[in-house]
């Protein structure tokens, strides 16, 4: 089956500590992207990539870094500069940009 | 004005009743208008989805989407407990895709 696969489904952060987010999809699509949902707030896109090896800042992208080398495979890394991580973290993608998304089922992040 | 604004309810309605959830928006350049669920703890999960104006139905899912009140909505018949979930918009245009913050809807049994 197509999807979207993101891990670890729970992640813990040390103070000072990066920490990567892994999103891997199988569903042949060019863009990713990387969105930060707190109660309340909705989603806040943080980065986006269209193609590999190309990628932009959405909304809040401060203490956050993506790399694309791969179609499949989006990391977000956490930098210890964010300091309010905690929040549950969605990968999303499709074949051409404006048309639907479709989300992994997220990564829940805190701070220990 | 925000681009999209949706009601977050909490919405409780009685198992088998006709739920009605809708979002206004601003930019009148949005082209593809979409629903998904979301369950406590998982991704959202694509429901439907319409190109320019209309009417679309999937089972016991309606959309519509009125352009020129620049609202859309979403119709749930014979509601279900397993519908209780958050059921965001959204809209896209060009290269942007704009998220309602959803709304948080309980059926009752």
């Amino acid at each position: 089956d197509g999807g979207i696969t993101q891990s670890p489904k729970y992640l813990f952060r040390k103070e000072g500590q990066n920490v990567t987010l892994s999103c891997e999809q199988n569903l042949n699509h060019d863009a990713m992207y990387w969105y930060r949902q707190d109660p309340g707030q909705g989603l806040r896109l943080i980065y986006y990539s269209q193609i590999v090896n190309d990628f932009q800042k959405g909304d809040i992208a401060e203490g956050y870094s993506v790399s694309r080398e791969k179609k499949e495979s989006f990391p977000l890394t956490v930098t210890s500069a964010q300091k309010n991580p905690t929040a549950f973290y969605l990968c999303a993608s499709t074949g051409i940009l404006n048309q639907p998304q479709h989300f992994g089922d997220g990564t829940r992040l805190s701070i220990l | 004005q925000k681009e999209v604004e949706q009601d977050p309810g909490p919405l409780s309605v009685p198992e088998g009743a006709i739920v009605s959830l809708n979002c206004t928006y601003s930019n009148s350049a949005f082209q593809y208008f979409m629903w998904y669920r979301q369950y406590s703890r998982k991704g959202p999960e694509l429901l439907m989805y319409t190109y320019s104006s209309g009417n679309k139905e999937d089972g016991r899912f309606t959309a519509q989407v009125d352009k020129s009140s620049k609202y859309i909505s979403l119709f749930i018949r014979d509601s279900q407990p397993s519908d209780s979930a958050t059921y965001l918009c959204a809209m896209s245009a060009d290269d942007k895709i704009i998220f309602g913050k959803g709304t948080r809807l309980h059926i009752l049994p």
